[in-house]
């Protein structure tokens, strides 16, 4: 396996709380991706990192926040959790980008009450 | 924007027999194509891929693509299924035009395979 590690597998919180989960790769790989996973939608990315600090919207950002400080770091943010953001949550990293293997994480399972 | 249309969401099959899951994506422009399979509970792991060369592509496993551009397909096959390939199976595109840096991938809506004995 790939040396990704999302943390926490697992989490449930509140309607209205913040929610940060972490990504963090020893593969040294430029680039990063967040994921959500849902029932009939497939994968639909959220926010996605070319480099230290550089990161860009994908096609489900409204809600979500990202940082990349360190390499082998990529955060999400929800910075007020809502319903509609239960779901299952992948990171994923690549060398070069679209033309090379993506490689993804356990997955973070998150519910919003 | 590019998009992926898998055309079946369940494929239910027997044993050893043969099982084809399509693929098609939207755009005509030059394209990277992707199979990615999902074991129950776990991440997503890479079957095969076409970046260029043979049209035809195989995995270790058996399971072969081939990238049709005239049909803006990538289906994929294989000619005796197992028990242990029941799984979630996601075709994926770049486009090319990026040039393989923020080509990000596009998914699927995905394929549940279900193998029965």
């Amino acid at each position: 396996d790939a040396g990704i590690t999302q943390s926490p597998r697992h989490k449930v919180t509140e309607t209205g709380t913040p929610v940060t989960l972490r990504c963090h790769q020893t593969e040294n790989h430029r680039y990063m991706y967040w994921y959500r996973q849902d029932p009939g939608h497939g994968l639909r990315l959220i926010h996605y990192s070319y480099g230290v600090k550089d990161t860009d919207k994908g096609e489900v950002s409204d809600g979500y926040s990202v940082s990349r400080s360190k390499t082998e770091d990529f955060l999400l943010t929800l910075e007020s959790a809502t319903s509609s953001q239960t779901s299952v949550y992948f990171c994923a990293i690549s060398l070069r980008g679209g033309n090379t293997e993506a490689f993804f994480g356990q997955g973070t399972r998150l519910t919003v009450v | 924007a590019q998009s992926v249309t898998q055309l079946d969401s369940q494929v239910p099959v027997f044993e050893e027999a043969p099982v084809e899951l399509r693929c098609n994506y939207s755009s005509s422009v030059s394209v990277y194509l992707f199979w990615y399979v999902q074991y129950p509970n776990q991440g997503l792991q890479l079957l095969l891929k076409y970046l260029s060369g043979s049209t035809l592509v195989e995995s270790i496993n058996g399971f072969e693509a081939e990238f049709n551009k005239s049909q803006t397909s990538f289906h994929l096959r294989k000619p005796s299924v197992h028990i242990s390939d029941t799984a979630e199976y996601f075709c994926a595109v770049s486009d090319r035009s990026y040039g393989g840096s923020q080509g990000n991938l596009i998914f699927g809506k995905g394929t549940k395979l279900s193998v029965k004995p």
